[in-house]
């Protein structure tokens, strides 16, 4: 069964600095697709970065990269020059076929606080 | 485009009462699916749609649930009876066809309280 894990319950990181949040997962599928989400205290779920894993090259969007190593079957995503709107709830999710269907699975998050 | 739109936002109700959150996809998503967010359990993915056909609803919890897609531009997710333990916030999302499904679009979520 496909998983995802996210060890790191919270987070803080200094406005400015940079922080790296964990994502390991578990498929015996080759060809899936990876995302990390961001909700905020709105609560809205909102798409930050997305790496399909047939890409060697990893995603990046604006301040925030991933690093995708596929072997290891790891995906943290990192946030350049935080700024006080990061702070949010991160989630890092999986989607892939299985028994002929897609799964969508999503990590339990990482609470993430950016100090003034 | 508006996005992915939910209603009602909040939904206070009573045990035993039953509640029916709707949802309207992006026009031309033609993938639908229906989560639950709740402290304990994070986001539990419930059903899914394509093309209006439900096509994987095992994380639908009991039999109390039901989702619906009658046309392209609605879906509801029904519980009925409703119980504390249904409280949670409920988004829906839409995604493009295949090709595109894998980026999913959230709505703002609808936060439902049974007491």
């Amino acid at each position: 069964a496909q998983t995802v894990t996210q060890s790191q319950p919270e987070m803080s990181v200094q406005e400015a600095e940079t922080v790296t949040l964990s994502c390991t997962y578990d498929t015996s599928e080759s060809n899936y697709y990876l995302f990390w989400y961001k909700q905020p205290p709105s609560r809205q779920m909102i798409l930050v970065i997305r790496q399909e894993a047939y890409k060697q090259q990893n995603a990046t969007e604006n301040r925030f990269s991933v690093n995708f190593q596929k072997a290891a079957k790891s995906f943290s995503l990192k946030i350049s020059d935080s700024q006080l709107g990061d702070t949010a709830m991160y989630f890092c999710a999986f989607m892939g076929p299985t028994s002929g269907t897609y799964k969508y699975i999503f990590g339990t998050g990482t609470r993430l606080k950016v100090l003034a | 485009d508006a996005g992915v739109i939910q209603s009602p936002r909040h939904e206070v109700t009573e045990m035993g009462q039953e509640v029916t959150l709707r949802c309207k996809p992006i026009s031309g998503h033609d993938y639908l699916f229906w989560y639950r967010q709740t402290m304990m359990r994070g986001l539990e993915l419930l059903i899914y749609f394509n093309n209006n056909v439900p096509i994987d609803d095992s994380g639908m919890p009991e039999d109390r649930f039901s989702a619906k897609m009658p046309n392209a531009s609605f879906s509801t997710l029904k519980i009925q009876p409703s119980e504390p333990r249904d409280s949670a916030v409920y988004f829906c999302a839409s995604s493009l066809p295949a090709g595109g499904l894998e980026t999913q679009y959230f709505g703002p979520g609808t936060r439902l309280l049974v007491l």
